[in-house]
């Protein structure tokens, strides 16, 4: 079980707006930032959003980041067909044993 | 450009042990926190650990699912990050990515893996 929960799948069509949830706890997405990989099938995780709704360069302003409390969001606007591929959110959990990073489950997002 | 390359992954039986590297290039590496996460085959990602860097005196960290059997060093004068794996178990079976922490932008750049399996 992950820390951070995520629905297992998402899906729209080419043009459509996509939104992935991921909520958490006052230990981790509540305290600290959010971020955001897209994994690509065979491929390593990339960086898509850092510091909650911060874009590295490269990545097209489609993608925004969103926090409010212990929950985060992904938003993808203006859906495209090389969109499809499994996304995560990730944060720093200040636990007991120290500050680790957590990450959610993953959604499969399919580009119908 | 920010290069991370992991290696020795392979085949090794319950018990076992392996040595994962990742070579690093492109940036400043001495002066970064290395991590380990892992992914189990149609898994999601799951960080194992990370080494800080000489400033912040080598300080470690472990997921629970590791600690005790892994340990993860550098070698600061070959830009290169390791992970020791000891008694290996079934479990442990992922691809094994490094990634490098940087304070303003957090795991930004990830190696390209390394596939360990576990199995007798």
């Amino acid at each position: 079980q992950s820390v951070l929960t995520q629905p297992p799948s998402a899906s729209g069509t080419p043009g459509q707006r996509v939104t992935i949830s991921c909520s958490g706890s006052s230990s981790n997405i509540g305290s600290n930032y959010v971020y955001w990989y897209q994994q690509l099938p065979g491929t390593a995780p990339k960086l898509l959003i850092y510091r909650n709704n911060q874009r590295p360069s490269g990545v097209p302003d489609r993608f925004s980041g969103s926090k409010s409390g212990t929950s985060a969001s992904l938003a993808i606007s203006g859906l495209r067909s090389e969109d499809e591929a499994d996304y995560y959110c990730a944060a720093w959990d200040d636990s007991l044993s120290g500050r680790d990073v957590v990450f959610g489950g993953g959604t499969k997002l399919t580009v119908l | 450009e920010v290069q991370l390359v992991e290696s020795g992954g392979g085949l090794v039986q319950p018990g076992g042990s392996l040595k994962l590297s990742c070579a690093a290039s492109g940036f400043t590496f001495s002066g970064s926190a290395m991590h380990w996460v892992r992914q189990a085959s149609g898994k999601g990602l799951e960080w194992v650990g990370r080494i800080r860097s000489k400033a912040n005196s080598y300080a470690t960290a472990y997921a629970a699912s590791v600690k005790g059997r892994f340990t993860i060093s550098r070698d600061d004068s070959k830009n290169t990050a390791y992970l020791q794996m000891n008694s290996l178990k079934t479990e442990d079976t992922a691809v094994y990515y490094c990634t490098r922490l940087s304070l303003s932008t957090g795991l930004d750049y990830w190696g390209q893996g390394t596939l360990v399996t576990v199995s007798s």
